[in-house]
């Protein structure tokens, strides 16, 4: 089944500098990669997302790439701010929803 | 209204006793999905409902019973459970059972003592 690492666990960064997580996954068959993230005492939030037919992806702030012979994706956040403190999962599916998998998730600190 | 509302907040129960969870979607999902999530951890996927029928079960033990009365609603029923099944229990719903653009709710926080 698919297997899906993240890596920083945490992160912290000062106020307005950027921040950038990262994935890789094992199944070849995976061709959807959502970011979401997760307040405290929260359900997990969609904040973006790519599919294996774009290399990348922007809103705003954020960004996604995703290198998919490699096998890894990545989330930018750029200008951080207090509010972004959470815990950010990212996340591979395949077409068909059957394996849809966290990875194991980076707790981000961002200090003012 | 883009919105998964699950009841109760929070739960605390004993191991004797039977309770549910229920939650609640008017996306249109055609979805529904029940994960279990530790402290510290991912979310662990329980059970998917597809077109109201039952597509994925993930090995959960029988204490653990998913009802699906219709493609709005999906209910997780409680009984007898361990104190090792203490968590968040999310629902999440997608427009279909391809987990794409997945909205989670805000979870019941359950406590078994």
């Amino acid at each position: 089944g698919e297997n899906v690492e993240q890596h920083p666990s945490t992160l912290s960064v000062q106020e307005g500098d950027s921040a950038v997580i990262k994935c890789t996954y094992s199944d070849s068959a995976s061709n959807y990669f959502p970011w979401y993230k997760q307040e405290l005492g929260k359900g997990p939030q969609l904040i973006i997302d790519i599919r294996s037919n774009v290399g990348e992806k922007k809103d705003q702030r954020i960004a996604v790439t995703l290198n998919k012979t490699a096998k890894h994706f990545s989330l930018h956040i750029t200008e951080t701010q207090p509010e972004d403190s959470a815990v950010y999962f990212c996340a591979a599916a395949d077409n068909y929803g059957q394996n849809f998998v966290f990875g194991p998730g980076t707790r981000l600190s961002v200090l003012p | 209204d883009t919105e998964v509302t699950q009841t109760p907040k929070h739960l605390v129960m004993g191991m004797t006793n039977k309770k549910s969870l229920k939650c609640e979607q008017h996306m249109g999902h055609r979805a529904m999905y029940w994960y279990k999530q530790k402290a510290k951890k991912p979310p662990e996927l329980m059970f998917v409902y597809s077109y109201e029928k039952l597509s994925i079960n993930e090995s959960v033990p029988s204490r653990f019973s998913p009802e699906c009365p219709n493609s709005s609603l999906l209910n997780l029923h409680l009984h007898a459970l361990q104190p090792e099944d203490s968590a968040l229990y999310l629902c999440a719903s997608s427009q279909d059972g391809s987990a794409t653009e997945a909205f989670f709710g805000q979870g019941t926080r359950l406590t078994v003592v």
